[in-house]
């Protein structure tokens, strides 16, 4: 069954400090990979996604993530923390299968809780 | 503003009474899709589709039904809605017409609660 793994339920990270959040998928064909905030109260806001080329993408909010073809990863990553980066994360990976329509479902991991500590 | 709009944002119901949460897009979008949220399971797909009259059952269709007759807007309709239907529901749309390559914009959220 294709899917996305998020390991961790939470990750607590101290302020200043780098941060990674865990994701990995299991799909078949070339896998197209996104990252996904919640904060409190609010919708999925994007941060970034890997298509194709360079393993290493940046994203909004000084979010990277890199794409390791082998190890069917794609961490999310921060060097330096803010409490203000406190949210619920989701990586996601489409396609999955290709509808009659032409169209691509997404699937999202079950999501990491990142808390920064001041 | 860019933005999705979902209506209504809290919803308490009955089991069995029919209810529709709408959801628009101001972004001329072609992909638009529902997705449920629960705890421990992340969001999951309920429908999406690419186009007027064009929609695809996701992961998690039963129990569920939507339209597109007009590109703006992709209403989700729960015909009998019942106990497991609780959910915070999330409405989404992409630039990207297949849907597979563009980021989704999504709607601020509707919380249900089927009694």
């Amino acid at each position: 069954a294709q899917s996305v793994a998020q390991p961790e339920d939470q990750v607590n990270v101290a302020e200043g400090n780098p941060l990674t959040v865990k994701c990995t998928y299991s799909v078949s064909g070339n896998p197209y990979l996104f990252w996904y905030v919640q904060y409190p109260n609010r919708g999925l806001q994007f941060l970034l996604k890997y298509i194709t080329g360079d393993n290493l993408v940046k994203g909004s909010y000084g979010f990277e993530a890199e794409f390791n073809k082998s190890q069917t990863s794609f961490h999310l990553k921060k060097p330096s923390a803010l409490v203000s980066d406190s949210a619920l994360y989701f990586c996601a990976v489409s396609p999955l299968s290709i509808s009659t329509s032409g169209t691509y479902k997404y699937i999202f991991g079950t999501g990491t809780r990142l808390k920064v500590l001041a | 503003e860019a933005q999705v709009t979902q209506n209504p944002r809290y919803l308490i119901t009955v089991t069995g009474k029919k209810l529709t949460v709408t959801c628009s897009q101001n972004m001329n979008h072609e992909y638009m899709s529902w997705y449920r949220q629960d705890p421990g399971l992340g969001l999951r797909q309920i429908y999406y589709s690419m186009n007027v009259e064009v929609t695809d059952k996701g992961d998690v269709p039963e129990g569920y039904k939507v339209s597109r007759k007009e590109k703006r807007n992709f209403p989700l309709i729960l015909e009998s809605p019942s106990p497991n239907q609780t959910s915070l529901y999330f409405c989404a749309s992409s630039g990207e017409t297949s849907g597979r390559t563009g980021e989704q914009y999504f709607g601020p959220g509707t919380r249900l609660t089927v009694t």
